[in-house]
């Protein structure tokens, strides 16, 4: 089976714009989950899609939004962008069943704001 | 709420030593607990898991013992590698209480010198 795939795995932009962020998932899985990493915030999480509808969510603000297609592939947006928001995005897919919260994570999107 | 706490790192240890890195846990009922590992320049993988009280998952040369009466799942190997350095996170699983998502430490950053 292929992994989780991300894409792109390196951006820039700048302060004030948007950016859209993409993950496949494992083929089969269902669940797709977000994560900001940075050194000083460890691994944050941002929220989950199950059959595209959100069915967790972190506390981030209203910036930061997803969406998951018919597929199961997901994309994660950020507008406005701030400084801050530099960080390695990981993306995580499950099954999503009563006990298929088992993680297999992509090789993440490296997002710099300057 | 549930939530883990690992110890603060960085490890330094040099190669054939032996870690451990501790790993306690607050929960209501009997979540999993995992231990994900994550290379320079990669996303996490899953690199062992328990289910249960006094399981033991291994993989790799490492083990961790599902400890109730500790609340605790420390990561064990007997000979560490210069390959083993890494960043180490432990996970508990999802339980009634906390809407199926993983509540994740702060990861312990390891280096193995030859």
């Amino acid at each position: 089976k292929a992994g989780v795939t991300q894409t792109p795995r390196y951006l820039i932009k700048t302060r004030g714009q948007q950016v859209t962020l993409s993950c496949s998932p494992i083929s089969g899985h269902r669940s797709v989950s977000w994560y900001q990493q940075t050194p000083g915030q460890g691994l944050q999480f941002l929220f989950e899609y199950f059959s595209e509808t959100q069915r967790n969510k972190g506390n981030f603000p209203g910036r930061f939004s997803g969406r998951q297609f018919s597929n199961s592939r997901s994309e994660m947006n950020v507008s406005t962008l701030e400084l801050g928001d530099s960080a390695l995005y990981l993306c995580a897919s499950s099954s999503g069943g009563a006990t298929g919260y088992e993680q297999y994570f992509g090789p993440g999107t490296r997002l710099t704001v300057t | 709420g549930n939530s883990v706490t690992q110890m603060e790192g960085p490890v330094t240890l040099s190669e054939e030593a032996f870690l451990t890195i501790n790993c306690t846990y607050t929960a209501t009922g009997y979540p999993s607990l995992f231990w994900y590992v994550q290379y320079p320049g990669e996303g996490l993988q899953l690199l062992l898991k328990a289910t249960k009280a006094d399981d033991k998952g291994s993989n790799k040369g490492f083990e961790a013992t599902y400890r109730k009466e500790t609340t605790s799942f420390h990561l064990e190997k007997g000979s560490v590698q210069v390959s083993d350095s890494a960043v180490y996170f432990c996970a508990l699983g999802p339980d009634a209480g906390n809407n199926r998502k993983l509540i994740w430490g702060l990861g312990t950053s390891l280096a193995v010198n030859p």
